[in-house]
């Protein structure tokens, strides 16, 4: 069975903070891709980044980096020195080699000014 | 480009009523997709189609059809509403090319069932 938890149903953090979102799935195959979604309030889901299975290699873009530990089956996303215009709610999927993805049930983040 | 639109943006039906969602896009990509979106559920796939003409079963398709006419439009019908099917609804597309291909959505509809 392919799953996506997302622990982290909400959290607060005040500007400037560094915020970490939690991400660990559940697959049997050997071979899946992993995304972060952000959705912010308008609405309209962004992609940000995707890892496929044989790359462990952490990733860094700008404020945000990615922790891939195939170890602990997790995926976190890290945000460095938060900004308001980081609030929305942020979706982890999965997807083997078929056609669907698997979705976790988003971290809504809320960075107070 | 657009990208990914849908049609309407919010629409509100009584319950029996019928109606159906466009999806359109103009990135020439071979895969489809509905979601819906419900409060501290995630996104749910409704129906997906991996190119024109065909159409495949998502986790929750009861109550819903799809039609995969032509290439860049994918139809979401709702014969008789219920008001168990008030959601956003969001399409999605994707190239195909590769598996690591992602997903592009578009702005999503707000139906209310009453």
């Amino acid at each position: 069975a392919q799953k996506v938890t997302q622990a982290q149903t909400e959290i607060s953090v005040v500007e400037k903070e560094d915020v970490t979102l939690d991400c660990v799935y559940e697959t049997r195959d050997t071979t899946y891709y992993l995304f972060w979604y952000k959705q912010p309030p308008s609405g309209e889901l962004v992609f940000l980044i995707r890892r496929n299975s044989f790359d462990e290699q952490n990733e860094i873009s700008g404020r945000y980096s990615w922790n891939f530990q195939k170890s602990t089956s997790s995926f976190n996303f890290t945000i460095t020195a938060s900004q308001v215009v980081d609030s929305a709610v942020y979706f982890c999927a999965l997807k083997h080699t078929g056609n669907q993805f698997y979705f976790g049930t988003g971290t809504s983040l809320t960075v107070i000014p | 480009n657009a990208g990914v639109t849908q049609t309407p943006k919010f629409r509100v039906l009584k319950t029996g009523q019928s109606m159906t969602l466009l999806c359109a896009q103009d990135m020439n990509h071979e895969y489809m997709y509905w979601y819906r979106q419900d409060p501290g559920m995630g996104l749910r796939l409704i129906h997906y189609s991996v190119g024109e003409g065909t159409t495949a079963k998502g986790e929750v398709p009861d109550g819903y059809n799809v039609s995969r006419l032509k290439k860049q439009n994918f139809l979401l019908g709702l014969e008789s509403a219920a008001p168990s099917q008030t959601s956003v609804y969001f399409c999605a597309s994707r190239s195909g090319t590769r598996s690591t291909d992602a997903q592009y959505f578009g702005p999503g509809t707000r139906l209310t069932v009453l």
